[in-house]
């Protein structure tokens, strides 16, 4: 079963923009963590944000913030005042107390001069 | 310091071979997993190791394939008579901890061709 939603197969935005990028998860399980990566055309998966599912504040890391609704089971993440450098494929995961880690299937940003 | 490595970088194979992949995690870490990712696609998940125990092994598309890490630290994939549909990158990703609170780190990937 699909654990992972990301529903934007891509996005586009004006660079110095700020851009949403959603993800939906499901879980039974009270104990999980969602992570945000990314992953240039080289090919390398660059870790960006993680936010745990006890975590009463929203994460963020620099540029990057998770909006983070557990009662929603979404996960967005939120990247500021975008670089043309952000174009790359973003993943949402989730990672379920058990060990398994499934992925979404990604989001390609295009970041516009 | 030295992150995950995985060779070979690519490989190519003639249908019906075996091929082996080899992963080395970050030292101490205690967590590894396997993924394949298709072109275009997310990574999906394969397999667990949580020292020398594979703790999950639901992914494994078939019994072609078969994990091992039998000091809990590198790791071997092995695909027996490859497939084309059995192409993808397969990554390598290894965690601090077995917490679910702890990011993966990331190897390069090992780019298989079947032909």
């Amino acid at each position: 079963a699909q654990k992972i939603t990301q529903t934007q197969p891509g996005m586009f935005v004006q660079e110095k923009e700020a851009v949403t990028l959603d993800c939906t998860y499901d879980t039974s399980d009270p104990s999980y963590g969602l992570f945000w990566y990314k992953q240039p055309s080289s090919g390398e998966m660059i870790f960006l944000i993680y936010q745990g599912s006890y975590d009463q504040q929203n994460a963020t890391e620099g540029r990057y913030s998770l909006n983070f609704q557990k009662a929603r089971k979404s996960a967005n993440l939120v990247i500021s005042a975008s670089q043309l450098g952000d174009s790359a494929m973003y993943f949402c995961a989730m990672r379920e107390a058990g060990g398994q880690c499934r992925f979404g299937a990604g989001t390609r940003l295009t970041v516009k001069p | 310091g030295a992150g995950v490595s995985q060779s070979p970088r690519y490989k190519v194979a003639k249908r019906g071979q075996d091929v082996a992949l080899r992963c080395d995690p970050i030292s101490g870490h205690v967590s590894l997993f396997w993924y394949q990712q298709a072109l275009g696609q997310g990574p999906e998940f394969l397999t667990y190791f949580q020292n020398e125990a594979q703790l999950d092994k639901s992914g494994l598309p078939s019994d072609r394939f078969f994990a091992e890490r039998p000091e809990g630290s590198v790791s071997t994939l092995k695909i027996q008579r490859t497939q084309q549909e059995d192409s993808a990158v397969y990554l390598c990703a290894s965690s601090t901890h077995r917490d679910a609170a702890y990011e993966q780190y990331f190897g390069p990937g090992t780019r298989l061709t079947v032909t």
